[in-house]
């Protein structure tokens, strides 16, 4: 079945140490989106990919990065996590077509910062 | 910037019974959906509903959209309890940025 993967599922790191989450899709959607949520709230958007080109978020700070080096993968780099970093991140996916953006979303990484 | 704001917060209610959430939005969008969200896991989408239609339909779910009012309601018949998660709204306001912002969310709870 197409679907959009994520690995790992849950992630330990510790402060300071950087971290890499990955997101692979069999969807061959040309956008790419990662979502920062913590407890009770909602999905936050940190950047997406619109084929290969980046949009950041005003807001996302600079700590996060992300690269997509083809359509199916795209990950995002935590250079320095804080205790603050811990959430859940989202990977979502869709394809850009007139009025309907529907998204299709991984399982989501839990990040744990030590 | 948050676009969406739900009512209520958390919602509590006995297998069988309709659930309702409502969902409330600040600027012209283009369509406006409603996802789950199962605890741990990743949201999936539920409805769809441009801003040129009043209600949908599917299967147990029923969405109503008044762009006078900038508001969406979200109705699920005869309850389950498999139909306990977060739901949330989300607004696209297709400018071609192809980004969604999401409502807190409802927290539904159903008792067997």
């Amino acid at each position: 079945d197409a679907m959009v993967i994520q690995n790992p599922r849950y992630q330990v790191t510790q402060f300071g140490k950087p971290v890499t989450l990955s997101c692979s899709q069999t969807l061959n959607h040309n956008v790419m989106y990662w979502y920062q949520q913590k407890s009770s709230q909602a999905p936050k958007l940190l950047f997406h990919y619109y084929d290969k080109d980046f949009n950041n978020e005003a807001d996302t700070p600079d700590n996060f990065q992300s690269r997509r080096p083809n359509t199916s993968f795209c990950f995002l780099d935590i250079r320095s996590p804080g205790l603050g970093d811990a959430a859940m991140y989202l990977c979502a996916t869709s394809r850009r077509t007139s009025g309907n953006n529907e998204q299709f979303f991984g399982p989501g990484t839990r990040l744990t910062v030590l | 910037s948050q676009q969406g704001e739900e009512d209520p917060q958390a919602l509590s209610i006995q297998e069988g019974e309709n659930a309702t959430m409502n969902c409330s939005y600040k600027t012209s969008i283009n369509n406006l959906q409603w996802y789950r969200q199962n605890s741990g896991r990743g949201l999936v989408h539920l409805i769809l509903i441009r801003s040129n239609e009043r209600e949908k339909h599917s299967g147990r779910l029923r969405v109503t959209l008044d762009t006078s009012k900038k508001s969406s309601s979200l109705l699920i018949t005869a309850s389950r309890a498999a139909d306990t998660a977060s739901y949330f709204c989300a607004t696209d306001s297709f400018q071609g940025a192809q980004k969604l912002v999401f409502g807190q969310g409802t927290r539904l709870t159903i008792n067997p």
